[in-house]
């Protein structure tokens, strides 16, 4: 089944605790993208990836890191977790569609179930 | 800066139609709709991209106007199956085509 995973579901934890919320998806999507989601706020990216080894920031990447040594995978790391940092997060993939060059875009974008993380 | 989205929130009877419009203060490269029922993860609807070309829901329609930055969402005769809130990611012409900023989203409830 087409899907992507996301672990853990959910996390409680205490400001200053490294952390890692794990995204895998077995599409072989080139792009890979993090969001975090808050009441009123909408969605706000924080990372993405548009291939191994390639990312760039979103809108709101302080506090947070990522890799892409994988094509499968694209870990979310909180290396010093604080209360504002408390959401729900979501990880996303999706195919790069390519019009041309420097044409291309995330297609179709599959959403994962959801990390609702709080910091205590 | 986020895309403004309008309205907030709308409630509707079966059967009737609605609006739900994206408007950004800079020049687009592409539009993006996906919904979100609650509890669940957003799931995709329409791109639209500069120049004309869209991807997209047979059973809806949106429009992207390049000139004034906006983008609508067209739902006709909805269903209780619409429900949801429904966001708009904008990529904007002269950034990067992969770095989307979404709206705050709009709350759309159909009524039996």
């Amino acid at each position: 089944e087409a899907q992507v995973t996301q672990n853990p579901r959910y996390l409680i934890t205490v400001t200053g605790k490294k952390l890692t919320v794990t995204c895998s998806q077995n599409m072989n999507h080139e792009y890979m993208s993090w969001y975090r989601q808050d009441p009123g706020l909408g969605l706000r990216q924080i990372y993405y990836s548009m291939n191994v080894e390639v990312t760039d920031k979103g809108d709101v990447p302080e506090g947070y890191k990522v890799s892409r040594k994988e094509k499968r995978n694209f870990p979310l790391i909180l290396e010093s977790p604080s209360p504002n940092q408390t959401s729900l997060y979501f990880c996303a993939s999706s195919f790069n569609n390519r019009r041309g060059p420097g044409q291309g875009y995330p297609d179709t974008q599959y959403f994962g179930p959801g990390t609702r993380l709080t910091v205590l | 800066q986020q895309p403004v989205q309008s309205p907030q929130a709308v409630i509707l009877r079966e059967g009737e139609d609605a609006v739900i419009n994206c408007s950004s203060s800079k020049a687009l490269y592409s539009v993006h709709w996906y919904r979100q029922k609650h509890g669940e993860a957003p799931v995709f609807l329409m791109i639209l991209l500069k120049g004309g070309e869209q991807k997209g829901h047979e059973k809806i329609s949106a429009s992207f106007n390049e000139k004034k930055q906006q983008s609508s969402l067209y739902l006709t005769a909805s269903q209780l199956s619409y429900s949801g809130t429904y966001f708009c990611g904008t990529a904007d012409s002269g950034g990067s085509n992969y770095k989307l900023t979404f709206g705050k989203g709009t709350l759309l409830t159909v009524n039996p």
